[in-house]
């Protein structure tokens, strides 16, 4: 089946520091999702991404989804605390209402 | 800002008992999922329910579980006779055709410990 590998698996970084973290398939994918999940919660979506090439960016993160559709990039720029946590990529099987499949995620951590 | 309301938060069950777990999905909705995530492990498709019937399954979702919409709000999961394995957040989540993607919403889960 399709399956996402996250790249790094963990990371350690100062606050203020910029994150880049990705997500590649061996398969193509029509969307792309990045999701932030804090401990205890369940998934929020950060971002969404629709068109091979498209950047998109949601206040101080930016996403891009790569032009093979088999791979997508997460950046967060001047980290803070609260971007702690583990971020996954997502992808639909099929249609815009069909399951997800998710990436084993990135997990971050910020040093203050 | 709507969303999709799962109880309880915690459940801790012996093994071999039957579990119930409940959401509430977000009310326009049309679509409704259950995840599960092992500790530490990636998010993981069990079932989609649709017009009052299961769409689709994962080769999780095996005779041991059923879902159910019992009324116009609630959906819920039940486990038949619990595995220690089955221990995990179960996320129940819901989305829109309309709303496309940014609709797709989760649950806060609940957590499953079978001891």
């Amino acid at each position: 089946g399709q399956q996402l590998n996250q790249s790094p698996q963990s990371m350690f970084i100062q606050e203020g520091e910029d994150v880049s973290m990705n997500c590649t398939s061996s398969s193509i994918f029509n969307t792309w999702l990045w999701y932030k999940q804090d401990p205890g919660e369940g998934p929020v979506l950060l971002i969404a991404l629709y068109k091979a090439g498209e950047l998109t960016s949601n206040g101080r993160l930016t996403a891009q989804f790569g032009i093979t559709r088999k791979d997508s990039f997460l950046n967060i720029s001047a980290s803070i605390p609260s971007d702690v946590g583990i971020y996954f990529c997502a992808g639909p099987r099929e249609m815009r209402n069909t399951p997800l499949v998710f990436g084993k995620g990135t997990r971050l951590s910020v040093i203050a | 800002e709507p969303e999709v309301t799962q109880t309880p938060s915690h459940q801790v069950t012996q093994m071999g008992q039957e579990v119930i777990l409940r959401c509430v999905p977000i009310s326009n909705h049309l679509y409704f999922y259950w995840y599960r995530q092992i500790l530490g492990q990636k998010v993981e498709f069990l079932v989609s329910f649709y017009n009052n019937e299961i769409s689709e399954k994962s080769e999780i979702f095996d005779d041991q579980f059923s879902v159910e919409r019992p009324d116009g709000s609630n959906f819920t999961l039940k486990i038949r006779s619990t595995k220690l394995e089955d221990s995990a957040m179960y996320f129940c989540a819901s989305s829109d055709p309309l709303q496309g993607l940014y609709g797709y919403t989760f649950g806060s889960g609940t957590r499953l410990t079978v001891v």
